[in-house]
């Protein structure tokens, strides 16, 4: 079974500074791997995506993620965080054929 | 291109009520799904379908009914409401097989309170 897991529930950064949100998951095959952003009373938006190819992949509002297959791994990062970026945080993974599990989520909060 | 949408917006119903969220998108997506999300619990999968026709059961199925009887629309159908099922409920579409995209599109949700 697929499953994906968010070990920090909130993560505080400042203005500037860099971030990074940690996801971890477990798939008996290849992952697609997802992040999505939610802002209050919200859907989710689509922030990027691993498919295959390149391990480091770039997406919406300046955040980027890095697949690590070895270490299960797929973090969001940002090198410089906004107030705005301040939300909450979902990973998620399929595989062909399945639908989206998501993990538990990550408040972003950023501090001016 | 409207996307995901999602009706009723807002709904109140008493315990043992039954009702129907609708969900329909317009981007010949072959996967819908229906996500109930709770505080702490993240997005639970509720029920998919891979295309008209295929229904699938998720993590969380009691109490909710699907079908897939056309592309385009997904609804879910609340059998006898508990409180248990007060939620925000998300539907979702993904897999433009033509165009190759992967990535799910999300309605706006549906908050539903059972009292």
């Amino acid at each position: 079974a697929q499953s994906v897991a968010q070990p920090e529930d909130q993560v505080n950064v400042a203005e500037g500074n860099p971030l990074t949100v940690k996801c971890t998951y477990s798939v008996s095959g290849n992952p697609y791997l997802f992040w999505y952003v939610q802002y209050p009373n919200r859907g989710l938006q689509f922030l990027l995506k691993y498919i295959t190819g390149d391990n480091l992949v770039k997406g919406s509002y300046g955040f980027e993620a890095e697949f690590n297959k070895s270490q299960t791994s797929f973090h969001l990062k940002k090198p410089s965080a906004l107030v705005s970026d301040s939300a909450l945080y979902f990973c998620a993974v399929s595989q062909a054929g399945t639908a989206l599990i998501f993990g538990k989520g990550t408040t972003l909060s950023v501090s001016s | 291109n409207a996307g995901v949408t999602q009706t009723p917006k807002f709904q109140v119903l008493k315990t043992g009520q039954s009702m129907t969220l609708q969900c329909a998108q317009d981007m010949n997506h072959e996967y819908m799904s229906w996500y109930r999300q709770d505080p702490g619990m993240g997005l639970r999968l509720i029920h998919y379908s891979v295309g008209a026709g295929i229904t699938d059961q998720g993590e969380v199925p009691n109490g909710y009914n699907v079908s897939r009887s056309t592309t385009e629309d997904f609804p879910l159908r609340l059998l006898s409401a508990a409180p248990s099922q007060t939620s925000v409920y998300f539907c979702a579409s993904s897999y433009d097989r033509m165009a190759g995209n992967t990535e799910a599109f999300f309605g706006q949700g549906t908050r539903l309170t059972v009292v």
